[in-house]
């Protein structure tokens, strides 16, 4: 089975860093392209970032672009999410999602998220 | 950016009525589109992709069609699960885009 487990969130204030994490199990992790997904407290699904499988590749929204990085270890089945300088709009649900096969960019196994609050 | 247009915000019908969602995208995404099923307190979940290839477990009353910049998602007869959001999303052009959602209540 499938498992998807983040970690990581919190309460920071305005201009702070926080490192999310997404332990994966039940699939073969380094086969994957894997992606980062957030919604904002009633709202909508907004994509962040998406690594690819060997962590050469890496694709971000331009509302986190120079600030957030993505990064994986295969060895650890284990995929982050750095956020720097953060901002007041970044508070959401932070999801952790793994792509189909054969289609990549697309989302079939979602964890629960973790909340990033961030607030002064 | 791809812009994905989510037609209507929302649709109030009964149990056993058919649901018919469109998602309009801004230029051609050809057949990368996705559906996703959300329900309150849970994490979205895959109907979907390329369109019209359902996800695993996904009942056959759902249906995805459509190409280009017109696609629609299709419940043949709504069960009581099936209250929800919807959200389509593309993968034809970076950034990846979601629509805003189409949120089926019971009428």
């Amino acid at each position: 089975e499938v498992q998807l487990l983040e970690s990581g969130g919190g309460l920071v204030q305005p201009g702070g860093s926080l490192r999310l994490s997404c332990a994966a199990s039940g699939f073969t992790f380094s086969s994957y392209v894997m992606s980062w997904v957030r919604q904002a407290p009633g709202k909508g699904l907004e994509w962040v970032s998406t690594i690819r499988e060997g962590g050469a590749n890496t694709y971000f929204a331009d509302s986190v672009k120079g600030r957030f990085t993505i990064s994986r270890d295969n060895s650890k089945n284990t995929l982050y999410l750095q956020m720097n300088s953060l901002r007041v709009e970044d508070t959401a649900l932070y999801y952790c999602a793994k792509s189909v096969v054969g289609a990549p960019f697309f989302f079939d196994h979602w964890g629960q998220g973790t909340l990033v609050t961030v607030s002064s | 950016e791809i812009v994905l247009t989510q037609s209507p915000a929302t649709l109030s019908l009964s149990p056993g009525e058919r649901a018919t969602l469109s998602c309009r995208a801004s230029q051609s995404v050809a057949s990368y589109l996705a559906w996703y099923q959300q329900k309150p307190g849970q994490a979205p979940r895959l109907l979907f992709y390329d369109a019209s290839n359902r996800a695993i477990g996904i009942p056959a009353r759902f249906s995805g069609s459509g190409s280009g910049t017109d696609f629609t998602l299709t419940i043949s007869s709504l069960e009581s699960e099936d209250f929800a959001v919807y959200y389509c999303q593309q993968r034809g052009n970076w950034p990846l885009t979601f629509g805003g959602g189409t949120k089926v209540e019971i009428k």
